[in-house]
Formats: structure tokens, C-alpha cells, sequence
């Protein structure tokens, strides 16, 4: 099974700062079909499920503001928020989905400095 | 909208059942796959289960294979999940999503089970 590991588990920015988040896979989640990485990331805020951000490592989910983007490829991808908003606070996951368990990161809280 | 309702969590004693439902809307139910995805009391998402949208194909994690039973009816417009010999390691909210092995678009807001005697 293909194991995630996010870093940090937590980090302070200050407003309008940009937020990296790491996600590592243990092996490669390059998709086949399409060539592309099978890479999502979500943010979930206190009491509310998760929200799907971003797919296939860099596409955007419609209705998300884009200082949200994807980037990396193979093993190792990033989350960036170019300029941290107030409303960003909350905890980020990746999830592969190259194939059966799907898996997800253990999360990264993100909070204001 | 897309909309996803589950139902049916509680408190139940170790070594007892429960069964989960969701009532799903606002899209094509019976073409698309669904999962089961849980969260313990503040901990990291685990995907459970899933099943694609003919009923053809079911898959679950390791930590619940042979206890759950994951089932749908396109009929109605819902997604079950059927959990015998529950643990206390099953405590958590569960939810009901859109997609199979695949990334996840639409979530419920959960449904909290607790196992404790």
C-alpha cells in the first residue's frame, strides 16, 4: 500500500504570506491512463467534512480561489497559498488515488502567525 | 446542488452492529461510484469502502475486511453501510462521499458512531 507523509504538521504564516505544505508518497502515483499524477489535496475547516481542493496535482476544483495551487510530480507535491486569507485557517490532506486503498496524508493544521 | 445525507450513527456496545445510510441528490446516483470514508475524534481520514455504480465491485481497507459490508440501491437513491463487530477503534464520524478509488468531490457532513460499553 501506498503510504503519504505530509510535512510540517503544522505552520504559522502571517496574513498575505505564502503557506507550503509537503506531501511525499512511498512510491510513484503516476496514472497510466492519462499520464497524469493521481494527487488530490483538501482543506477541512472545524466541524465541517473535508473539501476537495485540488486533483490530479494541479487542477484546480471549480469555485476555489485560485492563490490555492498544486505543483510536483512522481513522489513529492506541494500545496501553496500564495497569500494566506484569514478563511485559510484549517487543517490540509493529500489522498492518492492511483489505485486500491486510496490513502490519505495525516494532515497539516494551518494556522495565522 | 449535490447533496449527500447520511444517518444511522449512535452508540453501540462493543461486538454490536449498526447500520449506515445515505440518501444521496442533485446527480446521477446510479452512474456513480460511492464511498465510505471515517475520521476518529481528531485524528486523519481513513477511507473505508467503496463500490463502483453497477454494484459489480466492492473494496474495503484491511482494518474493516469481513466486518463491513458496503451495498447500494440506484433505486432509491442511497448508499449503505453495514458494520457488525464493531471496536471501540471504530469510534468516528462516518461519511458518506462521491467517487470510488478516485479523488473525492462531494462529502456528507458525517455521521458519529461510538462504540463503548
Amino acid at each position: 500500500d501506498i503510504v503519504m507523509t505530509q510535512s510540517p504538521d503544522s505552520l504559522a504564516v502571517s496574513l498575505g504570506e505564502r503557506a507550503t505544505i509537503n506531501c511525499k508518497s512511498s512510491q510513484s502515483v503516476l496514472h497510466s491512463s492519462n499520464n497524469k499524477d493521481a494527487l488530490a489535496w483538501y482543506q477541512q475547516k472545524p466541524g465541517q467534512p473535508p473539501k476537495l481542493l485540488i486533483y490530479w496535482a494541479s487542477t484546480r476544483e471549480s469555485g476555489v480561489p485560485d492563490r490555492f495551487s498544486g505543483s510536483g510530480s512522481g513522489t513529492d507535491f506541494t500545496l501553496t497559498i500564495s497569500s494566506l486569507q484569514a478563511e485559510d485557517v484549517a487543517v490540509y490532506y493529500c489522498q492518492h488515488y492511483y489505485g486500491p486503498p486510496p490513502s490519505f496524508g495525516g494532515g497539516t493544521k494551518v494556522e495565522i502567525k | 446542488q449535490v447533496q449527500v445525507v447520511e444517518s444511522g450513527g449512535g452508540l453501540v456496545k462493543p461486538g454490536g452492529s449498526l447500520r449506515l445510510s445515505c440518501a444521496a441528490s442533485g446527480f446521477t446516483f446510479s452512474d456513480c461510484d460511492m464511498s465510505w470514508i471515517r475520521q476518529a475524534p481528531g485524528k486523519g481520514v481513513e477511507w473505508i469502502s467503496d463500490i463502483d455504480s453497477r454494484s459489480t465491485f466492492t473494496c474495503y481497507a484491511d482494518s474493516v475486511k469481513g466486518r463491513f459490508t458496503i451495498s447500494r440501491d440506484n433505486a432509491k437513491n442511497s448508499l449503505y453501510l453495514q458494520m457488525d463487530s464493531l471496536r471501540a477503534e471504530d469510534t468516528a464520524v462516518y461519511y458518506c462521499v462521491t467517487g470510488g478509488t478516485w479523488y473525492y468531490a462531494s462529502w456528507g457532513q458525517g455521521t458519529l458512531v461510538t462504540v463503548s460499553s
